[in-house]
């Protein structure tokens, strides 16, 4: 059974920090694995997908990357703004399985 | 393009009623949806997979009988809880995939708040 850690649970940085979570899943037959972001009491903003050929994506200030044989997964935010401050989410996938969730990472960018 | 809909966003009942939440996708046919229930300070938990036109495949745990999923299209997919008691108080979250597709789409969310 997939099992998906995030490491660590929470992190406070202070403002244009550049940090990086992760994320380890158990089983490297992954098709997908996806970052979301997710504000309080809202639902899930999809950040990034690395699909299982490739291994990393990047998005303006984010870039992650995917190491299947060691099963693990990065997040890299790079200068960090106050509003990046959220829980961010890693999962593993495919599109018409189920979604793998781990807990989850707080964030707090602090000013 | 893929985007999901859910309705309501936020409602409150007495506990013993039933509530219904409705998943939409907008702008394609979803073959597949997930439905997933969040807990405060948890991650998302896969309730069921429902595929069109069959019944729902529920996880080890969760109450057939009380969480209803009804897939009767490919852009609609309803959960129904049904005599709700306030330990149902949760954050429910659907998803759509597509038949070969490589992603989910995810709806905004429902708060029900058993009272």
């Amino acid at each position: 059974k997939q099992e998906v850690t995030q490491i660590p649970a929470a992190l406070s940085v202070p403002e244009g920090e550049n940090l990086v979570l992760n994320c380890s899943f158990t089983d490297s037959a992954i098709y997908n694995l996806q970052w979301f972001r997710q504000d309080p009491g809202k639902g899930l903003t999809s950040l990034l997908l690395i699909q299982s050929s490739q291994r990393e994506q990047t998005s303006g200030r984010l870039n992650a990357s995917l190491d299947k044989s060691s099963g693990r997964s990065t997040l890299y935010i790079a200068a960090s703004q106050p509003g990046d401050s959220a829980t961010y989410l890693c999962a593993v996938g495919i599109g018409n399985t189920p979604l793998v969730f781990g807990k989850g990472t707080r964030l707090s960018v602090i000013a | 393009g893929a985007v999901v809909s859910q309705h309501p966003s936020r409602v409150i009942c007495k506990s013993g009623t039933s509530v219904k939440i409705e998943c939409r996708s907008l702008d394609f046919q979803a073959t597949t949806m997930f439905w997933y229930r969040q807990f405060p300070k948890q991650s998302l938990m896969l309730m069921a997979t429902s595929n069109e036109g069959s019944k729902a495949t529920y996880e080890q745990g969760v109450e057939k009988d009380k969480f209803l999923i009804n897939h009767a299209s490919l852009t609609l997919s309803t959960l129904t809880v049904t005599s709700a008691h306030p330990e149902d108080s949760s954050f429910y979250i659907c998803s759509a995939g597509t038949s070969g597709g490589r992603e989910q789409y995810f709806g905004p969310g429902t708060r029900l708040t058993v009272t």
